[in-house]
């Protein structure tokens, strides 16, 4: 089966960095996806990974290993705005898109 | 500002009332796509439309039917909702379905069943 794995629940302090980490079992891979999801509102975009490496976004980065499956979401200075869920989500062989449960990530002052 | 707009943001029904929830794009987006989402669990994609090719979820209930009468607009209809159906339902576009395209997300309606 499909699998993509995150974290329940992060928390960090205002100011500082959090990675979150996502790993993935899929039928293929087309692209990784990072959303931000606010509590109550929809999915908004923040990044996208298909080769290996770093993708560098302002304060937010996300990294990729295919031939380890896993990914990673780092946010830098941390703002209290940042309190939300943040989803991967895998595009497979057949271009579907295969969601994890999301990381809800708390800040503290 | 090109978007994606689901109506109602909120949506109280009955249990066996059909309910439809409505979304609307200026995106000129080829693929609809709609999702159910749990609290604290990942968006479930229902269904979705590739222009006018309606593609069903194999585990979407027969209770869920949606509806494409044109490019901007796609319709959710839940036959006889029931407890379970109580989520949010997002309502998300893309250009084509190739790997870099990106999902744009509608705000959602909140759907609960009385």
């Amino acid at each position: 089966g499909q699998n993509i794995d995150q974290p329940t629940e992060m928390t960090a302090t205002e100011g500082a960095i959090v990675q979150i980490n996502c790993t993935y079992q899929t039928s293929g891979f087309n692209g990784l996806f990072w959303y931000q999801q606010h509590a109550g509102e929809a999915p908004t975009f923040l990044s996208y990974n298909v080769l290996d490496g770093l993708e560098e976004k302002g304060r937010f980065s996300s990294f990729l290993s295919r031939s380890k499956g896993y990914s990673y979401l780092l946010l830098k200075e941390l703002q209290m705005k940042d309190s939300a869920s943040y989803l991967c989500a895998v595009r497979d062989s057949n271009y579907q898109l295969i969601w994890g449960a999301g990381t809800k990530l708390i800040i503290k002052p | 500002d090109a978007m994606v707009i689901q109506n109602p943001r909120y949506q109280v029904t009955q249990f066996g009332k059909p309910v439809t929830l409505s979304c609307s794009q200026t995106l000129n987006h080829n693929v609809m796509y709609w999702y159910q989402q749990k609290s604290s669990q990942a968006p479930k994609l229902l269904f979705h439309y590739y222009d006018k090719d309606f593609n069903n979820e194999a585990d979407t209930p027969d209770n869920f039917q949606s509806r494409r009468p044109n490019t901007s607009f796609c319709f959710l209809d839940i036959r006889s909702p029931g407890l379970g159906d109580a989520a949010m339902y997002l309502c998300a576009t893309s250009a084509l379905n190739r790997p870099t395209d990106t999902q744009y997300f509608g705000p959602g309606t909140r759907l609960t069943v009385l």
